[in-house]
């Protein structure tokens, strides 16, 4: 059975760091980009950005870029999202997804981890 | 980027009568390839995203056929030929052509 279970619930103060993880299992890790996907209360999703973990091409979002870190560690099917200095505006739900990209189409994001509540406040 | 507008923003729905979404994309999402790079997911409440449908007209795994996707380069309809109460939720239409992939603004249904 596939799955992306994500890392627990975290509650932060600004200026301090943080890393989520996104555990892939029941499929071939390497095989799949695993995106992240931001939600702030009561609004639609926004893509951050996407790596491949086969050989961890990365690609950000205009708007995320240099504000987060995506990587992955093949040795463990887990990909992460990591902040330097959190602000109170990162406050959100996070999504990972993974997707399969053919030279004849996409999948679609097919699977989605739980999601990860982020909460910054001082 | 890639705009994507959606409408209605809301659609009360009685069960048993179709339903239709409407999302229209700023450039063409019609690749090399001949396939249309618009993908449907329902987000139900308190839950994560859930595809139905990818390539335009695709039905993911496990969606029921009532769900049905169309659309042209740029003009894109999800279509619900009976809803049901489970269909309740927040639909978004979401671009995967280009980077950086961008979703629409969301079609809430409701059951009347």
């Amino acid at each position: 059975e596939v799955q992306l279970v994500q890392s627990g619930a975290e509650v932060k103060k600004p200026g301090e760091s943080l890393n989520i993880s996104c555990k892939g299992s029941g499929y071939y890790f390497i095989s799949y980009w695993i995106a992240w996907v931001r939600q702030m209360p009561g609004k639609g999703p926004e893509w951050m950005g996407i790596i491949y973990p086969g050989d961890s091409d990365t690609r950000y979002s205009p708007s995320f870029q240099g504000q987060v870190t995506i990587s992955a560690d093949e040795s463990t099917s887990t990909a992460y999202l990591q902040w330097s200095s959190l602000k109170a505006s990162d406050s959100a739900m996070y999504f990972c997804a993974r997707t399969k990209t053919y030279d004849s189409g996409v999948t679609g994001f097919d699977y989605w981890g739980q999601g990860t509540l982020v909460t910054v406040s001082s | 980027d890639i705009v994507m507008t959606q409408s209605p923003l809301s659609l009360p729905v009685t069960p048993g009568e179709p339903a239709s979404i409407s999302c229209r994309s700023s450039q063409s999402l019609l690749h090399s390839n001949g396939y249309k790079y618009l993908e449907w997911y329902l987000q139900k409440a308190g839950q994560s995203p859930q595809l139905l449908i990818y390539l335009g007209s695709t039905r993911a795994s496990g969606v029921p056929d009532r769900f049905s996707g169309s659309g042209s380069g740029t003009d894109f309809t999800l279509r619900i030929s009976n809803v049901e109460a489970e269909d309740v939720g927040v639909y978004y239409c979401m671009q995967a052509l280009q980077s950086p992939t961008t979703f629409g603004q969301g079609t809430k249904l409701e059951i009347k």
